[in-house]
């Protein structure tokens, strides 16, 4: 069975701060990672996936991850966050047909 | 083009009552899903459609829950009797088609209150 663990579930951080984002995942086989993001008030969208290839992958709004298989992780990252970023995150890995969600991380950025 | 459109937004039954969620999923998606989502946990796969046909209900509970999608397009996900610890937040979503490296679309969700 597959498994994605995101720690830190609450981030509180001032504008123009850094934002990293940790995420592991429990799979013996080929996976493929997202992360999610929901703004408040909103449906879940897509943030950037990992297929294969370039292991460092960059998304919509100044957003990246790394995709680091020595370590099944799969962290995100944005240099300089605002307050629009605040948000809940949502790392998720599909390896077996079946898309598992960590329990998300809750950022909140405050002006 | 329209998205994954769910209803209704919010449901509060009491315990034992029956309760029914809606589903449409994106135009040309053949797969979709049913996910619960509990407070402080991400999404949890309940059920998923390949067109008309269920196939991956292992994580429903089929003792009172059931769902169905005829004519392979919308979708409804019944629970009878309801339960205090039904209380979540029930998500759709849809793909195109159900491979490994299909992007999931989601509806707003509906948040179940059960009392």
């Amino acid at each position: 069975a597959q498994s994605v663990s995101q720690h830190n579930h609450h981030v509180i951080l001032s504008e123009a701060a850094s934002l990293e984002l940790g995420c592991n995942y429990s799979y013996g086989g080929t996976v493929n990672l997202f992360w999610y993001v929901q703004y408040p008030g909103q449906h879940l969208q897509l943030l950037l996936k990992y297929f294969s290839g370039d292991p460092l992958v960059k998304g919509i709004k100044g957003f990246e991850a790394e995709f680091i298989k020595s370590k099944f992780s799969f962290n995100l990252r944005k240099p300089s966050v605002q307050w629009s970023d605040t948000a809940e995150y949502f790392c998720a890995v599909n390896g077996n047909n079946r898309l598992a969600f960590g329990k998300g991380n809750q950022v909140v950025v405050i002006p | 083009e329209a998205g994954v459109v769910q209803s209704p937004r919010y449901k509060i039954i009491e315990k034992k009552q029956p309760v029914a969620f809606w589903c449409n999923p994106i135009s040309g998606h053949n797969t979709l899903y049913w996910y619960r989502q509990n407070l402080g946990q991400g999404p949890e796969l309940l059920i998923r459609y390949e067109n008309e046909e269920a196939v991956d209900d292992s994580q429903l509970p089929k003792d009172r829950f059931s769902a169905e999608r005829l004519k392979g397009v919308d979708s409804t996900l019944k629970i009878q009797p309801a339960e205090l610890g039904d209380s979540a937040v029930y998500l759709c979503a849809s793909s195109l088609d159900g491979g490994v490296k299909n992007i999931q679309y989601f509806g707003a969700g509906t948040r179940l209150s059960v009392l």
